[in-house]
């Protein structure tokens, strides 16, 4: 079935130093999209993208989905502690916008 | 606008019972999804229900089990609980009208089962 691998797993930052997490599909996807989940909560979303090569900001986050619609990044500048949490990348399967196949996830550390 | 709601909070099952979950949608969201959580397999995705009728189911056994009410309100069951059972329940509701195909996902329900 459809998979999204993500990377890194984990990845522990300086509060400043810029963060990176990115996930890739075997196939091409129609659009994916980013939520963050902070510790013991709930994902949030984030974002969707859904064109070739779409780039979009929200402040100091930089989402970037791929020329062949087969892999994402959300880039994160001068990371803040308010930032911990673990990012996931989900994609809808099979054209039903309530089944998602979400990433494993990057849990992103910053120490102040 | 209420967010999505589910209850309870925390549940202590013993193995071999079953349990309810539910689930309250946004308002106006027909499209209710329910996702499991643990740490070694993640997020996975265990059924959408949308205007009563289960419209996608993942690959879960059969002791897993849903339904949607007529208010988009949710219910998943698990029969015959098992220890790897134990796990970060989590719905999400969407709204398939919207452009933006985002899920509100509520506070989860975990589930210890010992």
């Amino acid at each position: 079935g459809q998979q999204v691998m993500q990377i890194p797993q984990y990845q522990h930052v300086q509060e400043g130093e810029d963060f990176t997490t990115y996930c890739n599909s075997s196939t091409t996807l129609s659009n994916i999209q980013w939520y963050k989940q902070r510790p013991g909560g709930h994902p949030v979303f984030l974002i969707q993208l859904v064109k070739s090569g779409e780039v979009k900001k929200q402040k100091r986050l930089t989402f970037q989905f791929g020329e062949a619609k087969k892999n994402s990044s959300l880039h994160i500048t001068a990371t803040q502690t308010t930032d911990v949490g673990t990012y996931f990348c989900a994609v809808n399967y099979g054209g039903s916008q309530g089944n998602l196949i979400f990433g494993k996830g990057t849990k992103l550390s910053v120490k102040p | 606008k209420a967010g999505v709601t589910q209850t309870p909070r925390y549940l202590i099952k013993t193995r071999g019972q079953q349990v309810t979950l539910s689930c309250s949608p946004i308002s106006g969201h027909r499209s209710v999804s329910w996702y499991q959580q643990t740490p070694g397999q993640g997020l996975q995705f265990l059924f959408e229900y949308f205007s009563e009728t289960q419209r996608n189911k993942g690959n879960f056994p059969g002791r897993f089990s849903g339904r949607q009410f007529s208010n988009s309100r949710s219910e998943m069951n698990v029969s015959t609980l098992e220890l790897g059972d134990s796990a970060l329940y989590l719905c999400a509701s969407s709204d398939p009208g919207q452009r933006n195909t985002e899920a509100f996902f509520g506070q989860g329900t975990r589930l210890t089962v010992v």
